[in-house]
């Protein structure tokens, strides 16, 4: 099976733009999450799609958002940006399972976003 | 809310030899998973591998064991016959199994391995 991909690769943006980056899980997987990695603050959790619907999200502003697409594709978007977004960008896909909840997360090379 | 904390910042073991990686946790779930994912200077995050807390026997996956004790929260990585290709960042990962913790991953800050010839 082909692992989890992540468009673009490398993004530079500038103060106050907009960005949205993509992510295609593994075939059959339909939980898609988001994760943000800084060498400040290390991973930290961005929030989590499961069927469209967004099942958790974590501690950041309204300035990050999602969504999932019908074909468990998924996009998150960040606005008016900040230099303190500057960040690698990971998305993790996994199945879930009704007796043991989510599975592994697998994930994919990430999505390096420079804001200047 | 649960914590993860690796207190070895870096780390270093020569080719061959075994090195073992700390990791500790905090939680009030009594079931959960835990991870050693391995974060290669590619960035790509590689899964090392999974315990699942209500086992008791340790998981092995080659050359990489952990020795889990739950009572103490303690869930270390051994790497043995340890290669050049393992030099990676090192992350320890916990995730439980009820609402609201069930989503994601708590990472710790990591442990850089270095491998030496």
């Amino acid at each position: 099976k082909a692992g989890v991909t992540q468009t673009p690769r490398y993004l530079i943006k500038t103060r106050g733009q907009q960005v949205t980056l993509s992510c295609s899980p593994i075939s059959g997987h339909r939980s898609v999450s988001w994760y943000q990695q800084t060498p400040g603050q290390g991973l930290q959790f961005l929030f989590e799609y499961f069927s469209e619907t967004q099942r958790n999200k974590g501690n950041f502003p309204g300035r990050f958002s999602g969504r999932q697409f019908s074909n468990s594709r998924s996009e998150m978007n960040v606005s008016t940006l900040e230099l303190g977004d500057s960040a690698l960008y990971l998305c993790a896909s996994s199945v879930w399972r009704l007796a043991r909840t989510q599975e592994t997360q697998y994930f994919g090379p990430g999505t390096r976003l420079l804001v200047l | 809310a649960q914590t993860v904390t690796q207190s070895q910042p870096e780390m270093s073991v020569q080719e061959a030899e075994t090195v073992t990686l700390s990791c500790t946790y905090d939680t009030s779930e009594s079931d959960y998973y835990l991870f050693w994912y391995k974060q290669p200077p590619s960035r790509q995050m590689i899964l090392v591998i999974r315990q699942e807390a209500y086992k008791q026997q340790n998981a092995t996956e080659n050359r990489f064991s952990v020795n889990f004790q739950k009572a103490a929260k303690s869930f270390s990585l051994k790497i043995s016959d340890s290669q050049l290709g393992d030099a990676a960042m090192y992350f320890c990962a916990y995730r439980g199994l009820n609402t609201g913790t069930a989503s994601k991953l708590t990472f710790g800050t990591g442990t850089r391995l270095q491998v030496t010839l």
